[in-house]
């Protein structure tokens, strides 16, 4: 069966310090890759998604970046991070074209 | 802008009673509405979905209602349980963008025991 891993769990990092957040899934090949952000309140925001090594398309301007750089890793980075940057960041994944995407458990980031 | 609109944001029921969470959307390109649950500190879990052939899909106790001229589906929860107290969205898809979730603001949902 088909597992997402996420790590790490929570992180607390300070302003202008650069981030590195990792999701690997496991049980699929060539899998359609996604970050979220959850902000309070605020539903789910789709960030980049990717469908294949090194495509990687970013669904809102930010000062964040991803990268893909083997089939079934996903890397959330940042150079300087924003107090805006915090929240809830989610990994999912899809295969095809299914529509069905299937999440990990998060990263609770907190930018102090 | 947000392209799904949820409501309540908030839903108190009692042990027994039906949940009802509501959902709006625009684009008629959407063409695959799921529903997912989350529990704090956890990823959202895909609960049930539907596609706009159907006016109706029932698992269960969940039970997703589908009006495609009014662009709304909602869900229903019927006999409610502690258990299901939890955060719902709503999400819309379509299915060239190959699992891009347009998701709602969440309804956290309180049932009393």
């Amino acid at each position: 069966s088909q597992t997402i891993h996420q790590w790490p769990a929570t992180l607390v990092q300070p302003v202008g310090s650069p981030l590195s957040l990792e999701c690997t899934v496991e049980g699929t090949s060539n899998p359609n890759l996604y970050w979220y952000r959850q902000a309070a309140g605020r539903g789910l925001q789709l960030l980049f998604y990717s469908v294949g090594i090194g495509q990687i398309s970013s669904e809102v301007p930010q000062n964040l970046s991803a990268s893909r750089p083997q089939d079934r890793q996903f890397i959330l980075s940042s150079k300087k991070l924003l107090l805006s940057d915090s929240g809830f960041y989610l990994c999912a994944w899809s295969v095809g074209t299914a529509t069905e995407a299937f999440f990990g458990q998060g990263t609770r980031l907190t930018v102090v | 802008q947000q392209q799904v609109k949820q409501s309540p944001q908030s839903l108190i029921v009692q042990k027994g009673g039906i949940s009802i969470i509501n959902c709006a959307y625009e684009n008629t390109a959407f063409d695959y509405f799921p529903w997912y649950q989350q529990f704090p500190g956890k990823g959202p879990a895909l609960l049930i979905a539907i596609r706009p052939d159907v006016s109706e899909k029932k698992e269960g106790r969940f039970t997703i209602s589908f009006n495609k001229s009014a662009k709304q589906f909602s869900l229903h929860i019927m006999d409610s349980q502690p258990g299901d107290s939890a955060t719902y969205f709503c999400a819309a898809s379509r299915g060239s963008t190959l699992g891009r979730l347009y998701f709602g603001r969440g309804t956290q949902l309180t049932v009393w025991p």
